[in-house]
């Protein structure tokens, strides 16, 4: 079965960091690009991030480009978050998703065919 | 950024009738890098329509997809009772950042 958990999440206090993190099974995890989206409480959905297989393609979101890291470990099938200077508006479920299709050298050229639970940040004094 | 504006908000219908979901971008989305997503609360989205039209692994043919260019339509042909929840569309491709819509609610009337 593909599946994706989440981890990481938590209460933390505005301006410190967290680092979220992603386990991958049922799938050669090497294979695909993946991606952070977070949802708000009570808001929509809202893409965070993307790394593409081989992690020579990433981009990130506007509203967090030079705050947040998003990486990725082959030999953890696991994909990371590194979100440093953490604001009150960063508060959100965050998702773990895989890209639907496999092989592509950019991250952003296909849709996102599973996700994760996700894990909750609070950011907050 | 494309902007991905979603109409109605909410739509209220009964089990069996037709579902028609608007997602109108704010320049052309190229080689029709559009997703359709459904959410249930307290839930994970879920992949519906890749490529503006082609149907995800396991999503009932109820569902169907169309457009190109700026606007895209998801249709569902019968409401079944699972499917009232809200649907996203999503663009991916050589716009950066992929940006959602706001959503559109399908609610039971």
């Amino acid at each position: 079965e593909v599946q994706l958990v989440e981890s990481g999440g938590g209460l933390v206090q505005p301006g410190r960091s967290l680092r979220l993190s992603c386990a991958a099974s049922g799938f050669t995890f090497d294979d695909y690009g993946m991606h952070w989206v977070r949802q708000a409480p009570g808001k929509g959905l809202e893409w965070v991030s993307g790394i593409s297989w081989n992690s020579g393609s990433i981009g990130y979101a506007d509203s967090v480009k030079g705050r947040f890291t998003i990486s990725r470990d082959s030999a953890k099938n696991s994909l990371y978050l590194q979100m440093n200077s953490l604001r009150a508006e960063d508060t959100a479920l965050y998702y773990c998703a895989k890209s639907h299709g496999s092989g592509s050298s950019y991250y952003q050229y296909n849709a996102m065919d599973v996700w994760g639970q996700g894990t909750t940040v609070t950011v907050s004094s | 950024e494309v902007v991905l504006t979603q109409s109605p908000g909410t739509l209220s219908l009964s089990p069996g009738e037709r579902a028609t979901l608007s997602c109108r971008a704010s320049q052309s989305i190229s080689s029709s890098y559009l997703a359709w997503y459904q959410q249930k609360p307290g839930q994970a989205p879920r992949l519906l329509i890749y490529a503006a039209s082609s149907r995800a692994t396991g999503i009932p043919d109820r569902f169907s997809g169309s457009g190109s260019g700026r606007d895209f339509t998801l249709t569902i042909s019968r409401l079944e009772p699972e499917d009232f929840a809200v649907y996203y569309c999503q663009q991916y491709g050589d716009s950066t950042p992929l940006t959602f819509g706001g959503g559109t609610k399908v609610e039971i009337k």
